[in-house]
């Protein structure tokens, strides 16, 4: 069975400081890997991936995450936070590798703060 | 591209009716999804149809709730005699076969009084 653990339900940085919101996943498939992001009474909207290959993923809006295979971690990053980057964040790992389903597995997510 | 879309937006009912709600994909994706979310809670997987068939159900999926997708185009979720712990966003996602990203819609926000 996949699962995915976000710690830190609530994270709140000061604008222009590093954004890191931390990500760990069981899987006992190689793992898909996603992070999506959330604006009140939206749907959810894709940040970035990891599939295969290279480890550290860039996705839009200047995050990256990087896939750690021995400590079993998708950590999200931002240099340099800005308000707009407030919003609920989730990471999710698919279960690709064994079914094909392709059905995502989401964490309880964590909700960023920007303060000015 | 005009993305993933579902109506209605809002549902608003009373303990013991029954909705639908519709899901019209990305229309060259023959990947449809839902999901619930409760309220500060990550998505849940409920359902997955891959053309017009329904491949997999999570057993959150009660008897109440059924979910079509004739044709292999747009998708509708039914529950049938609503409970308050029903009140949730759905959502609907879709893939095409060979992506493994999925495009969500904005989703319908359900409350049961």
């Amino acid at each position: 069975a996949q699962s995915v653990t976000q710690l830190g339900s609530h994270v709140s940085v000061s604008e222009g400081a590093l954004v890191l919101l931390r990500c760990n996943y069981s899987s006992s498939v190689p793992p898909y890997l996603f992070w999506y992001v959330q604006y009140p009474n939206q749907g959810l909207q894709l940040l970035l991936k990891y599939t295969t290959g290279a480890t550290l993923v860039k996705g839009i809006n200047g995050f990256e995450a990087e896939f750690k295979k021995s400590e079993t971690s998708f950590h999200l990053t931002k240099p340099s936070a800005h308000m707009s980057d407030a919003a609920e964040y989730f990471c999710a790992v698919s279960d690709l590798g064994s079914s094909n389903t392709g059905k995502l597995i989401f964490g309880q997510g964590t909700t960023l703060q920007v303060k000015p | 591209d005009t993305g993933v879309s579902q109506n209605p937006r809002h549902k608003i009912t009373k303990r013991g009716q029954n909705v639908t709600f519709r899901c019209d994909p990305i229309s060259e994706h023959n990947r449809l999804y839902w999901y619930r979310q409760t309220l500060g809670q990550g998505p849940e997987f409920l359902t997955y149809f891959q053309n017009e068939a329904q491949l997999e159900k999570s057993r959150l999926l009660s008897d109440r709730f059924s979910a079509e997708r004739p044709k292999g185009s747009f998708s509708t979720l039914e529950i049938q005699r609503t409970e308050q712990g029903d009140s949730a966003m759905y959502l609907c996602a879709s893939r095409e076969g060979v992506q493994n990203e999925q495009f969500f819609g904005p989703g319908t926000r359900l409350t049961v009084l």
